[in-house]
């Protein structure tokens, strides 16, 4: 079965923090790997999408590794800001297709003034 | 520009009583998605049109649940009879065929409480 794992569930640092958020898969057969922003109340942004030939994705403070191997991606966030306050959500596309992105549940993060 | 629109945002029924939930997707995207998101779950994918064609409805947990897409700008999800265990927030999204690698646009959903 595919499924996608997020520890810890919920993170709370001090601001300018250097953080890593993490994100496990069990099948390595992944077409892509993407990261989400969700607000309270709010849909999902999309922050990085990391094709299955990437290694990494940069976008200002974010940056997004993938090793396929060991089923792994995480999530560097820079220098913390209170902005950054929000669940992080990563899904693992396993249909090279449209609609078939599997879900983790998130990482609720918290940065602290 | 106009983002993924879902109505109503919030919505407080009774059990038994039908519901639907609305969605107009980005202009000019070709796939649209309904998800469900609950604590217990997370979030998941319900089922998908491309080009209004229903193209996999497997997450669709029973008959009772239904979806349909009559043009490109509007997708209603039913829920008939509604059940207490069908509450969560409910989020529509689209996305733009053609490249593989394009992030789906998500709506704010619709957070679904059942009596």
């Amino acid at each position: 079965k595919q499924e996608v794992t997020q520890i810890p569930a919920a993170l709370s640092v001090p601001e300018g923090e250097n953080l890593v958020l993490n994100c496990s898969f069990t099948d390595s057969a992944i077409y892509n790997l993407q990261w989400f922003r969700q607000d309270p109340g709010k849909g999902l942004t999309s922050l990085l999408l990391i094709q299955s030939s990437q290694r990494e994705q940069t976008s200002g403070r974010l940056n997004a590794s993938l090793d396929k191997s060991s089923g792994r991606s995480t999530l560097y966030i820079a220098a913390s800001q209170p902005g950054d306050s929000a669940t992080y959500l990563c899904a693992a596309d396993y249909g090279g297709s449209q609609g078939n992105l599997i879900f983790g549940k998130g990482t609720k993060l918290s940065v602290k003034p | 520009d106009a983002g993924v629109i879902q109505s109503p945002r919030h919505e407080v029924t009774e059990m038994g009583q039908e519901v639907t939930l609305r969605c107009k997707p980005i202009s000019g995207h070709d796939y649209l998605f309904w998800y469900r998101q609950t604590m217990m779950r997370g979030l998941e994918l319900l089922i998908y049109f491309n080009n209004n064609v229903p193209i996999d409805d497997s997450g669709m947990p029973e008959d009772r649940f239904s979806a349909k897409m009559p043009n490109a700008s509007f997708s209603t999800l039913k829920i008939q009879p509604s059940e207490p265990r069908d509450s969560a927030v409910y989020f529509c999204a689209s996305s733009l065929q053609g490249a593989p690698m394009v992030p789906q646009h998500f709506g704010d959903g619709t957070r679904l409480s059942i009596l």
